[in-house]
């Protein structure tokens, strides 16, 4: 069986700072990662993947994530946070027929 | 191009009323997910399909629960003497073939009182 967890309910940080967003896994497969983004009463937003290759990925509006297997993490990060990143930040590992587990959630609040 | 789109976006019904959710996917994509967000909590997986196979019931919670999906174009997603604990927001997703990414539609969000 596939897991993930989100270490942190919420993270407040200062705009401009930079933030990390934790998240560790737990599979007995090779696996396929992802990071979705879901602002206030919307859908949920793809911001990166890791499916193989390079360790480090980059998504959209500035975020990337490393893979660390000896770790199984897949942390999220982005060096400098805007007051419009605030919203709810999902980890999710991709098992059989790629349906996705999804971790707890993460709010990242950004204030000014 | 049109994204996942769901009807309707919001649903309030008394308990034992059954209800139907509706998830019109992205055109041309092939596999079709239900998921469940309780208040505060990660998305569940409900169910899935792929092409014309027989479909993934694993995450469905009860016998209350159903879903149909004709081909590979819309689902409806029902759940039959609604209870309290139903309410959560109710989220399709779509998948190209030989991709892994989901698009997620925007959710429909039920209140059962």
């Amino acid at each position: 069986a596939q897991s993930v967890t989100q270490l942190d309910s919420q993270v407040p940080v200062f705009e401009e700072a930079p933030v990390e967003l934790r998240c560790n896994y737990s599979s007995s497969v090779s696996v396929y990662l992802f990071w979705y983004v879901q602002y206030p009463n919307q859908g949920l937003q793809l911001l990166l993947k890791y499916l193989s290759g390079s360790t480090l990925v980059k998504g959209i509006n500035g975020f990337e994530a490393e893979f660390n297997k000896s770790q199984t993490s897949f942390h999220l990060r982005k060096p400098s946070v805007h007051i419009s990143d605030t919203a709810e930040y999902f980890c999710a590992v991709s098992g059989w027929g790629n349906k996705l587990v999804f971790g707890a959630g993460t709010i990242l609040r950004v204030k000014s | 191009g049109a994204g996942v789109s769901q009807s309707p976006s919001n649903k309030v019904t008394e308990k034992g009323k059954d209800v139907e959710l509706r998830c019109d996917p992205i055109s041309g994509h092939t596999a079709l997910y239900w998921y469940r967000q309780r208040l505060g909590q990660g998305l569940e997986f409900l169910i899935y399909f792929q092409g014309n196979s027989a479909p993934d019931k694993s995450g469905l919670p009860s016998d209350r629960f159903s879903a149909e999906r004709t081909g590979e174009s819309v689902s409806t997603l029902t759940i039959q003497r609604t209870q309290q604990e139903d309410s959560a927001v109710y989220l399709c997703a779509s998948r190209p073939g030989g991709a892994h990414e989901q698009f997620f539609g925007p959710g429909t969000r039920l209140t059962v009182l």
